[in-house]
């Protein structure tokens, strides 16, 4: 079955560094993109981009662009979201979804348990 | 970038009725348009793509409508289970970024 197992809770403090492992299962990873969506407490679903676990092409939201970059190590299976200059509004829990279309971002049929991130000094 | 507009932001529906949920998209986005359920504490779940397919698993009860602007989801007879946060999201060729609605959250009445 497919199974998408994403790392632990992290707490960093603002201006560090975030990154977040999701290992995927149960599938062959390089015919799938994955995105990655986080979700603010009490907010709703924000899209953070996509990466083609085919060729590693990425697509990334705009208030993003810049501090946040997706890659794939295919030889695990393993894909990583790593986001710099930590601010407290992105405290959230930040989840990795298979993206069912592999040429560019799509829907998305399979998440993972969701990692919470705590920006605080 | 393309605004997703859900309504209404909650629905108090009792079990065994009909919900029916509204989305609407700022510009077309033809038949790209999923729908998530979310329970507390949980990941999200696809329910429907492409505006009117049901993902793997999905009991009948659920349908999704649509295309262009204006789509629905329609829980025919709302189980107990049902009750959670429900997003749409339009996966559109262009632009190539993706976004959800506001969610709307049906509760027991």
């Amino acid at each position: 079955q497919v199974q998408l197992v994403q790392s632990g809770a992290e707490v960093k403090k603002p201006g560090a560094s975030v990154k977040v492992s999701c290992k995927a299962s149960g599938y062959t990873f390089t015919s799938y993109g994955i995105s990655w969506v986080r979700q603010a407490p009490g907010q709703g679903l924000e899209w953070m981009g996509w990466i083609s676990a085919y060729n590693g092409n990425t697509n990334y939201a705009q208030k993003l662009q810049g501090r946040v970059t997706m890659t794939t190590d295919t030889s695990t299976s393993t894909a990583y979201m790593e986001l710099r200059s930590l601010r407290s509004d992105d405290t959230a829990v930040y989840y990795c979804a298979r993206d069912a279309q592999i040429a560019v971002a799509g829907f998305f049929d399979y998440w993972g348990q969701g990692t919470l991130v705590t920006v605080s000094s | 970038e393309i605004v997703m507009t859900q309504s209404p932001a909650t629905l108090s529906v009792s079990p065994g009725e009909r919900a029916t949920l509204s989305c609407r998209a700022s510009q077309s986005v033809s038949s790209n348009l999923a729908w998530y359920q979310q329970k507390p504490g949980q990941a999200p779940r696809l329910l429907i793509y492409g505006a009117s397919t049901r993902a793997t698993g999905i009991p009948a009860r659920f349908s999704g409508s649509g295309s262009g602007t204006e789509f629905t989801l329609t829980i025919s007879s709302l189980q107990s289970e049902d009750f959670a946060v429900y997003y749409c999201q339009q996966y559109n060729n262009w632009p190539p970024e993706r976004t959800f609605g506001q969610g709307t959250k049906v509760e027991i009445k």
